[in-house]
């Protein structure tokens, strides 16, 4: 079946370095990708998104590229900050099921 | 976005005791609820996806009998756990959605069950 491998964590970082997050996947079809956070306390929040081979998606200085040909969907970011530690799941989506998550990596930044 | 609620936060409850886990859709109506149980340092695994008035799908490997889903309203999914014991300590999580495409899901906070 479809899954989702994600590099394991913590990731720990200083203020203002770069950030990967590496996310493969396997999956018969096209299915969709995703790059969902989670803060301390908090629910899943959907980060950033792409549907198709090349796209790219980002928010809040976040950028990931669905790469089709070595089925990857890697998530970056220049320039990291305090608030952005959290936990972070790659996950995809084929229509008529739910999403399926890889494990989760998590990222303290200290200042 | 819309939110997602779950009560209780957290609950510690004895071994063979049920506890009741709710998840609501405060401001949309959620045709379709998922249940997660995620593991320390594992993903998030499906348990079981309900439709509104109908029974739920459970997903290989989960007890539908030990897990009972209730999807009686639009805006509310319950989870109950019966005759509970500590491995099935966990964080559960409830997801609902609106329509059928990925970006109307939307998660709850999560319940942490823990069980002496």
């Amino acid at each position: 079946g479809d899954s989702v491998t994600q590099m394991e964590g913590p990731v720990t970082l200083s203020e203002e370095a770069f950030l990967t997050i590496n996310c493969t996947y396997t999956a018969t079809g096209y299915p969709s990708l995703f790059w969902y956070v989670q803060y301390p306390g908090e629910g899943l929040q959907l980060l950033l998104k792409a549907t198709k081979a090349d796209d790219k998606g980002s928010n809040k200085g976040f950028e990931a590229t669905y790469r089709k040909e070595t089925t990857s969907f890697h998530l970056e970011k220049g320039s990291v900050q305090v608030s952005d530690s959290a936990v972070y799941f790659c996950a995809l989506f084929q229509a008529g099921t739910a999403l399926i998550f890889g494990k989760g990596t998590t990222l303290s930044v200290s200042s | 976005g819309a939110v997602v609620s779950q009560h209780p936060s957290w609950v510690i409850c004895k071994s063979g005791t049920s506890v009741k886990i709710e998840c609501r859709s405060l401001d949309f109506q959620a045709t379709t609820m998922f249940w997660y149980r995620q593991f320390p340092k594992q993903s998030l695994m499906l348990m079981a996806t309900s439709n509104e008035g109908s029974k739920a799908t459970y997903e290989q490997g989960v007890e539908k009998d030990k897990f009972l889903i209730n999807h009686a309203s639009l805006t509310l999914s319950t989870l109950t756990v019966t005759s509970a014991h500590p491995e099935d300590s966990s964080f559960y999580i409830c997801s609902a959605r609106a329509g059928t495409s990925y970006n109307e899901q939307f998660f709850g906070p999560g319940t942490r069950l823990t069980v002496l």
